[in-house]
């Protein structure tokens, strides 16, 4: 069974820190990995995707894939009180049903 | 539409009774997907939509789950003899190449 772990948090940064956010896949053929936020009560938005291994930058966001390690990590730089939400990591292998992490909640404290 | 849609955006109901869930996706969008979420829980996958290729219905819980998408375009989740167990914030997303967008869902709630 494919499986997608992250830690449920809650992860809490004071504002303008970096906020790290990690996931790990249980699936070595998973292609695609996704980030999402998700306010409370609210859908999820996606926030970025990653194919490679490395790094992608877009904004305050960077995505980091190590495919060798099964792991996706995304960073938050100088985290605002908005950024507040819970973030869920999603993978796709060869079909294309995503599989969700249960999503870490973080909170950006003033 | 700019956006997904869906309706109703909040549905009560006792338990026995049937429900309709309605998705409206992204014009153009051919990919469809149908996902559950219970309170401080993963996005549930249950069925999935391409083209006109038989649906992936691999996450549909028990038979009384089921779905449909009429002319490649809307969907309806309907869900027959519901449970308590059943409510949940139902969400629907389209796709685009590799990127999904998720509508702001239908809370259910069965007394």
């Amino acid at each position: 069974q494919k499986e997608v772990e992250q830690n449920s948090g809650p992860l809490s940064v004071p504002e303008g820190a970096i906020a790290s956010l990690n996931c790990t896949y249980s699936d070595r053929g998973s292609q695609s990995f996704f980030w999402y936020r998700q306010y409370s009560g609210k859908s999820p938005e996606l926030i970025m995707f990653i194919y490679s291994n490395g790094d992608k930058e877009d904004g305050r966001f960077t995505a980091q894939l190590n495919k060798a390690s099964q792991y996706v990590s995304l960073l938050i730089r100088d985290s605002q009180p908005s950024d507040s939400a819970t973030y869920l990591c999603a993978v796709i292998g060869g079909s294309y049903i995503p599989t969700f992490g249960r999503g870490t909640s973080l909170i950006v404290h003033p | 539409g700019a956006g997904v849609s869906q309706s109703p955006s909040n549905k009560v109901t006792e338990k026995g009774k049937d429900v309709e869930l309605r998705c409206d996706p992204i014009s153009g969008h051919t990919a469809l997907y149908w996902y559950r979420q219970s309170l401080g829980q993963g996005l549930e996958f249950l069925i999935y939509f391409q083209g006109n290729s038989a649906p992936d219905k691999s996450g549909l819980p028990s038979d009384r789950f089921s779905a449909e998408r009429t002319g490649g375009s809307v969907s309806t989740l309907t869900i027959q003899r519901t449970q308590q167990e059943d409510s949940a914030v139902y969400l629907c997303a389209s796709k685009s190449t590799d990127t999904q967008y998720f509508g702001p869902g239908t809370r259910l709630t069965v007394l």
